[in-house]
């Protein structure tokens, strides 16, 4: 079974510009949570989709948004890029909602922003 | 506020001992996750633990909960360089806003 997976790997971009992340769960997972890491901030949780639905947010501003499509791939959208946007994002999937659940984790999108 | 500690934050130590990583959590929640981190890898999730008392053992790694005492535990059990890693522990916590909050992590280093 293919694991999960994201495009791009390797991203840059400059301030004030806007970017899109791609996640595809395991097949017959229907939730999708991501995650950002920095080496200041450590690791955060965003979102969770599940059943084209957010279930969950994190706390960051509305700039970070997400969504998820029938087939239960999902993209998050950052706009209005910030130097403080470089990071690590992650996103994994599980089987039902998340909560409770062992989660599989993509490799990463690794965005840099000059 | 939900706050996850772990510590310690570095751990080196000899292949063949036994050490434990300690995870305290500031609120009430009956679910706590374990991952690994190898460096410049993504996470990979270790164990999931739903209730008090419980308790999960994968290899050399066993895991454990305390929902009273707010303390999950991550035992290793002589330790192989292979587990050299960077071991984050998550609280997360739905009542009120829903929170999922990761700990500062604990960066193992096994020396042979």
């Amino acid at each position: 079974k293919a694991g999960v997976t994201q495009t791009p790997r390797y991203l840059i971009k400059t301030r004030g510009q806007q970017v899109t992340l791609s996640c595809s769960p395991i097949s017959g997972h229907r939730s999708v949570s991501w995650y950002q890491q920095t080496p200041g901030q450590g690791l955060q949780f965003l979102f969770e989709y599940f059943s084209e639905t957010q279930r969950n947010k994190g706390n960051f501003p509305g700039r970070f948004s997400g969504r998820q499509f029938s087939n239960s791939r999902s993209e998050m959208n950052v706009s209005t890029l910030e130097l403080g946007d470089s990071a690590l994002y992650l996103c994994a999937s599980s089987l039902g909602a998340s909560g409770g659940k062992t989660q599989y984790f993509g490799p990463g999108t690794r965005l840099l922003v000059l | 506020e939900l706050k996850v500690e772990q510590n310690p934050l570095f751990l080196s130590m000899q292949e063949g001992k036994n050490y434990t990583i300690y995870c305290n959590y500031s609120t009430t929640s009956d679910r706590l996750y374990w991952y690994r981190q190898d460096p410049g890898k993504s996470l990979e999730s270790l164990f999931v633990l739903l209730s008090n008392g419980a308790v999960k053992q994968e290899g050399r790694l066993m895991a454990s909960l305390d929902t009273k005492a707010r303390l999950s535990t991550l035992h290793i059990t002589a330790a192989v360089h292979d587990l050299s890693a960077t071991y984050f522990c998550a609280v997360d916590c739905t009542s009120g806003t829903y929170k999922y909050i990761f700990g500062t992590g604990t960066r193992l280093k096994v020396l042979a």
